[in-house]
């Protein structure tokens, strides 16, 4: 299995303001995304996270306000652009095809972010 | 993925029966699947997977049964403990998905009462 670390793990941030957030995978992985999941719901897909090229991002989210990097195997981040109390949310990085298992998806503890 | 609204279905049981969450999905195409376990503040746990070849399998006190004529997957949970009190998550994705990408239900949420 791929043991994924975030950071940090929680924020309270100014609306207007931005906040990147790291992912670390403890093996190169093939493919890694960023989720976000509102309290009590089930998790959305915000982009799928490209080595050495542009995010592919899913409906609803835009490069603008939601850049990410992945510039290795085992690293990415993403950023939350010009927040609102709207971006309040746990923002979770997932890996896959580490170490064989081609197939199997884990996540990281998440990013508990709260706007004002 | 999928979001329902804040009230999660909530499944029940007292400790040390048997739970079984129960998942439905609707494409035909997907062939690989996913349970996953969350508990309060913490990131989605892998807990047992399942390819469209198969319709059981078993790891530790968990099962999962797949039944793809009605496209339904479900996750049995032997002995229920405390510590099995989580949400509930199944995923699927299809071969023909280029991005593989998981689509996630809307999940359930096991209490077990002491």
């Amino acid at each position: 299995s791929a043991v994924i670390s975030q950071k940090p793990s929680r924020d309270i941030c100014q609306r207007g303001t931005s906040l990147t957030i790291q992912c670390q995978v403890d093996s190169q992985v093939t493919m890694m995304f960023w989720y976000r999941q509102q309290p009590g719901q089930s998790l959305t897909l915000i982009a799928t996270a490209n080595q050495g090229s542009e995010a592919t991002y899913e409906s609803g989210f835009v490069i603008d306000k939601f850049p990410i990097s992945r510039p290795n195997l085992t690293f990415s981040t993403l950023t939350v652009s010009n927040m609102s109390p709207e971006d309040s949310s746990i923002y979770l990085c997932s890996a896959r095809g580490a170490g064989g298992h081609g197939d199997t998806q884990y996540f990281g503890p998440g990013t508990r972010l709260t706007v004002l | 993925g999928e979001s329902v609204g804040l009230h999660l279905p909530t499944l029940s049981v007292q400790e040390g029966d048997n739970s079984i969450i129960n998942c439905a999905y609707s494409n035909s195409a997907s062939d690989y699947f996913i349970w996953y376990k969350q508990e309060s503040g913490k990131g989605p746990q892998f807990i047992i997977d399942i390819r469209s070849n198969m319709d059981k399998r078993q790891g530790q006190r968990v099962t999962v049964l797949l039944n793809k004529t009605v496209k339904h997957l479900s996750l049995q949970i032997a002995a229920t403990q405390p510590g099995d009190s989580a949400v509930y998550f199944c995923a699927e994705t299809p071969s023909n998905n280029a991005g593989n990408m998981l689509t996630f239900g809307g999940g359930t949420r096991l209490m077990v009462k002491p």
